[in-house]
């Protein structure tokens, strides 16, 4: 089952705008994580916000969390054209059964055009 | 410094067939996984392990077995491939509690 979810499904800006994505889960986590997926590739990870953590900065990267609301937004901040990917959200809900299991949402396409 | 690498990229299986992905790390990290990607479905985790030796079932474990001998390798086998395991497969490995690195992926069709 998919526990997070992301929002929109698809975004599409022009280059030096800022982009927003959303990211909604059902069950208390450890963590909530961002990735990058470029066409045909492996995910990259982006940034890592803790439970603790209310928002994070990485360079034109910001995160927020809301855990009352188990919300986080993902915010990139004059896009390029090389922005261009898709985004996941993934959320950790800790250590259980001696392992960690970082459940994915179906991300968000974002296209930033020139 | 390549972090981590998967072999074959590409595979086209017949239904029956038996194939091993192979999933290599060098940044030393215990935690590994296998996971799936189709088409509006985003990642979801088929087994995991915590350390050499130990191996543990994800949330789509079926039709799949895992081996963990050393501690820098991860194997995935099909035994016996059907075409609902057609898919793009992604190892990844961690410390625990932080951001995944992923492989490149490869791309299994099963006919």
């Amino acid at each position: 089952s998919q526990q997070g979810e992301e929002d929109p499904q698809a975004l599409s800006i022009q280059e030096g705008e800022n982009a927003t994505m959303n990211c909604s889960y059902k069950t208390s986590i450890n963590n909530l994580q961002w990735y990058r997926q470029n066409s045909g590739r492996g995910l990259v990870h982006l940034i890592l916000i803790r439970s603790n953590e209310r928002e994070k900065h990485s360079g034109r990267l910001r995160v927020t969390l809301d855990t009352s609301k188990k919300s986080s937004s993902l915010l990139i901040t004059a896009s390029r054209a090389a922005d261009t990917a898709s985004y996941f959200c993934a959320t950790d809900a800790g250590v259980t059964g001696g392992g960690n299991k970082l459940t994915f949402g179906t991300g968000t396409q974002l296209k930033v055009e020139l | 410094n390549a972090g981590v690498t998967q072999t074959p990229k590409f595979r086209v299986l017949k239904t029956g067939q038996s194939m091993t992905l192979l999933c290599a790390q060098d940044m030393n990290h215990e935690y590994m996984y296998w996971y799936r990607q189709d088409p509006g479905m985003g990642l979801r985790l088929i087994h995991y392990s915590v350390g050499e030796g130990t191996t543990a079932k994800g949330e789509v474990p079926d039709g799949y077995n895992v081996s963990r001998l050393k501690k820098q390798n991860f194997l995935l086998g099909l035994e016996s491939a059907a075409p609902s395991q057609t898919s793009v497969y992604f190892c990844a490995s961690s410390y625990s509690l932080q951001g995944r690195v992923f492989g490149s992926g490869t791309r299994l069709t099963v006919v």
